[in-house]
């Protein structure tokens, strides 16, 4: 049972236009949503997050959605950039749980064409 | 400073045979955890410590892995006789909080 689907495996955009990559999850516990970018060979790096009382946070380039009656969220990258091509995963947890482990998406793979 | 460490950074082994790797954290965090990616898959979590409480193992898929952690510093898992199921990519990472983590590179376990 898979609690956080990325359900579009790859994406291309073109250089400067706007990436927009989307998360669904089904656990309504789940109350605190991170999105990771990947590089080959390399570990999961935070990118941006968003507490469930909010329904949007905004770093720079970075914006994150985030709609919880319809369990959604969505990353959008404007300008996207080459150097943005890489695999981004969507990854949640239930604050106060104990853990506060992240149940991770199967990852969306960017490509940013010059 | 210096980011979460781990070693080695790639490991091939035998079916049957045991392996240890190693997590060095980012000094001062308390928090961290093991997760293992499998082709084509998200991150699994796998086992978490927080400083001396008893750990949280709920996500180890069998007897055959443990972990440890001395303290806040470094961290071992363990897998006894390897399966190729076991083969992926054994993440650790590294939390000061409840909110971020922060992952090391990974080590890339290749059973035969």
């Amino acid at each position: 049972d898979q609690q956080v689907k990325q359900n579009s495996p790859s994406l291309s955009v073109q250089e400067g236009r706007i990436s927009i990559l989307n998360c669904d999850y089904t656990n309504s516990m789940f109350d605190y949503f991170l999105w990771y970018k990947k590089y080959p060979a390399e570990g999961p790096t935070f990118l941006i997050s968003i507490s469930s009382i909010k329904d949007k946070n905004e770093d720079g380039r970075f914006t994150v959605f985030l709609n919880k009656s319809a369990k959604h969220l969505s990353l959008h990258i404007v300008p996207s950039q080459p150097g943005d091509s890489a695999v981004y995963f969507c990854a949640a947890s239930v604050a106060g749980a104990g853990s506060y482990q992240l149940t991770f998406g199967k990852g969306t793979k960017l490509s940013v064409i010059p | 400073g210096a980011g979460v460490s781990q070693s080695p950074s790639n490991k091939v082994t035998e079916k049957g045979k045991d392996v240890e790797l190693r997590c060095d954290p980012i000094s001062g965090h308390t928090a961290l955890y093991w997760y293992r990616q499998r082709l084509g898959q998200g991150l699994e979590f796998l086992i978490y410590f927080q400083g001396n409480s008893a750990p949280d193992k709920s996500g180890l898929p069998s007897d055959r892995f443990s972990a440890e952690r001395t303290g806040e510093s470094v961290s071992t898992l363990t897998i006894q006789r390897t399966q190729q199921e076991d083969s992926a990519v054994y993440l650790c990472a590294s939390s000061p909080s409840w909110k971020t983590q922060y992952f090391g590179p990974g080590t890339r376990l290749l059973v035969l």
